[in-house]
């Protein structure tokens, strides 16, 4: 089985540009949730997202949003990024509720 | 605020040796623990899940939940080099907000020859 794809791998950006990201879960795997990662804040949760609606959201602000399509797939979306958005964005799939997350490989995003 | 609380070591044990990891959090409704492992430039790998007070099992490692102290802990009994890498805690919910999960900075294992 296939596990959780994130592309693009890599992405330098401007500050101020905009920039998507996308991750197709595991297959089956209903509930998709984004996380970023920095060395200076670890790992924190972003959003969540199943069945196409947004179930959870941590505390960041709205230039950061996401999408769930019908066919589970995610795409996060991030807007006049800021230096401060430099990290890798993890994406992870489950099942359905207290499931484990199983992590893709990252988008590691550097903003100049 | 819901916090993970994890020793960032370095832990450095030798080969062959049991790893203990510990890891303490602060909300008394976490319903779901987790062990990720995660090394540098990779992405966190899940080692161990455990829901419920007590021990379990899988493999080497062995996974130690004590909700009544707000405790969590993993041995890695055997330790190899291959499991030199930074272990992370993180803490759940119930069934609504299991995916949104509160991560400790994690805790270095470094497995010496």
């Amino acid at each position: 089985k296939a596990g959780v794809t994130q592309t693009p791998r890599y992405l330098i950006k401007t500050r101020g540009q905009q920039v998507t990201l996308s991750c197709s879960p595991i297959s089956g795997h209903r509930s998709v949730s984004w996380y970023q990662q920095t060395p200076g804040q670890g790992l924190q949760f972003l959003f969540e997202y199943f069945s196409e609606t947004q179930r959870n959201k941590g505390n960041f602000p709205g230039r950061f949003s996401g999408r769930q399509f019908s066919n589970s797939r995610s795409e996060m979306n991030v807007s006049t990024l800021e230096l401060g958005d430099s990290a890798l964005y993890l994406c992870a799939s489950s099942l359905e509720g207290a499931s484990p997350l199983h992590f893709g490989n990252g988008t590691r995003l550097t903003v100049t | 605020q819901k916090e993970v609380e994890q020793n960032s070591g370095p832990l450095s044990v030798p080969e062959g040796a049991i790893a203990s990891l510990n890891c303490t959090y602060s909300d008394r409704g976490s319903q779901s623990f987790f062990w990720y492992r995660q090394y540098s430039g990779k992405s966190p790998e899940l080692i161990m899940f455990i829901y419920s007070n007590g021990d379990k099992e899988d493999g080497r490692f062995t996974a130690q939940l004590n909700k009544a102290s707000q405790y969590v802990s993993l041995l890695i009994r055997d330790s190899q080099p291959s499991d030199s890498a930074t272990y992370l805690c993180a803490v759940g919910g119930d069934t609504g907000t299991a995916s949104k999960l509160t991560f400790g900075t994690g805790t270095r294992l470094q497995v010496t020859l």
